[in-house]
């Protein structure tokens, strides 16, 4: 079985300044790693996956990914964020074996705040 | 437009009253799921389909049921509900891993259920 931890349920960051939100996962099988948003009032929306080959996953909105499978970590990062980019990140992963489930485990999101 | 449509958008109920919430899909897609959303849980899955008229438990199944009798449509039943269901609820759809396509999971808008 999966699991998945976010480490920061919430980060309040100034516009214009980096951010990284982390998140750590545990599988007895390799896996598939996901990061979706959810705006206000709104469905979530995919920002990117790792599936396989490089590391370093980039999505949509210049957010980007990487992937250590050492740390067991797929950490999510933007360098200079927007007010638009207020919203609930979620973490989520998927068993990547042949045939094997769709089913995705979630991680508890974070809430970012981006303030003027 | 490729979409994942989830009616009603917003409901309010009371214990005991059964209720249907219906979820489509225009993509084609095999694999359907169902999702609640509580504060500080995350996302945790209800039931899914791999394919028409297969179903299966997710991890919080009580209280819920599904059926798949087309491919398009996938609604959850809820027979009996109680206030322990008042939640978001989200339907979402991929292609499946047996088809070697791509792992992305499609979300509806989701219904704000509220049981009183």
């Amino acid at each position: 079985a999966q699991s998945v931890t976010q480490l920061d349920s919430q980060v309040p960051v100034f516009e214009e300044a980096p951010v990284e939100l982390r998140c750590n996962y545990s599988s007895s099988v390799s896996v598939y790693l996901f990061w979706y948003v959810q705006y206000p009032n709104q469905g979530l929306q995919l920002l990117l996956k790792y599936l396989s080959g490089s590391t370093l996953v980039k999505g949509i909105n210049g957010f980007e990914a990487e992937f250590n499978k050492s740390q067991t970590s797929f950490h999510l990062r933007k360098p200079s964020v927007h007010i638009s980019d207020t919203a609930e990140y979620f973490c989520a992963v998927s068993e990547a074996t042949q045939g094997g489930s769709e089913k995705l485990v979630f991680g508890k999101g974070t809430k970012l705040t981006v303030n003027p | 437009e490729a979409q994942v449509t989830q009616n009603p958008r917003y409901l309010i109920t009371v214990t005991g009253k059964k209720l249907t919430v219906t979820c489509s899909q225009n993509m084609n897609h095999e694999y359907m799921s169902w999702y609640r959303q509580d504060p500080g849980l995350g996302l945790r899955q209800i039931y899914y389909s791999m394919n028409v008229e297969v179903t299966d438990k997710g991890d919080v199944p009580e209280g819920y049921k599904v059926s798949r009798k087309e491919k398009r449509n996938f609604p959850l039943i809820l027979e009996s509900p109680s206030p322990n269901q008042t939640s978001l609820y989200f339907c979402a759809s991929s292609f499946s891993g047996t088809s070697g396509r791509a792992h992305t999971q499609y979300f509806g808008p989701g219904t704000r259920l509220t049981v009183l």
